[in-house]
């Protein structure tokens, strides 16, 4: 059963820092099903990041998703103060359908 | 362009619901939709989802059996049937849009809470 890891759990930076967020998968899957969301307290989350690299409409520039395989990154080049929120890692899976989440990784103030 | 979702409640275990979400402001039959749910302070789990003329659906191991998706189109309307509900489907029910040309899910409801207890 196909499995997302994120890492690091929690990571603790200041705005103006970069940001570097894994996501493992444990087979290999497709880039084109890899999606990132960001999701912050009380609101429904946003996607960022859809076929590994793609950004969604309106998501600025700062935000960039690579890989391949198993291993796939979101990056936020500078962070911004509105950056700090959950983000999560998401795969459409094929075979048999259904879609599986990673646990997040938490990016707040250092 | 937006999804809301209604009919959370608080159930007892064994019980029954059905949760409701609209969708306006996009051409609802167009999209392929899902149930996403969240527990407080957790993460978030895929619960079931249908393609966009309802002729086909998935359903994540732990509700199946259980639970049952459908859509109305000319209501521009997405359900779930929710039946013999434990305590661990306590959790935000939110509707989510799939990506047109893409999957991935490009809206999202602000969602609904369903409490299961006794």
């Amino acid at each position: 059963e196909l499995v997302l890891t994120q890492s690091p759990g929690t990571l603790s930076l200041s705005p103006g820092e970069r940001a570097t967020l894994s996501c493992r998968a444990s087979q290999s899957v497709s880039s084109n099903y890899l999606a990132w969301y960001q999701q912050k307290p009380g609101q429904a989350p946003r996607l960022l990041i859809y076929g590994a690299s793609s950004r969604a409409t309106g998501i600025p520039d700062r935000f960039s998703g690579s890989g391949s395989g198993t291993d796939f990154t979101l990056t936020i080049s500078k962070l911004e103060p509105e950056d700090f929120a959950v983000y999560y890692c998401q795969q459409f899976h094929n075979s048999p359908p259904k879609v599986i989440f990673g646990p997040g990784t938490r990016v707040d103030v250092k | 362009v937006q999804l809301e979702e209604s009919g959370g409640s608080v159930v007892r275990p064994g019980g029954s619901l059905r949760l409701s979400c609209v969708g306006s402001g996009f051409t609802f039959h167009n999209y392929g939709m899902s149930w996403v749910r969240q527990t407080p302070g957790k993460g978030l789990e895929w619960v079931c989802g249908i393609n966009s003329n309802g002729g086909d659906s998935a359903y994540a191991a732990s509700v199946k059996g259980r639970f049952t998706i459908s859509r109305d189109n000319a209501k521009n309307s997405l359900y779930l049937q929710m039946s013999s509900l434990r305590a661990d489907d306590t959790a935000f029910y939110h509707c989510a849009r799939e990506g047109e040309l893409f999957p991935a899910f490009d809206m999202w409801g602000q969602g609904t809470t369903v409490t299961v207890s006794s």
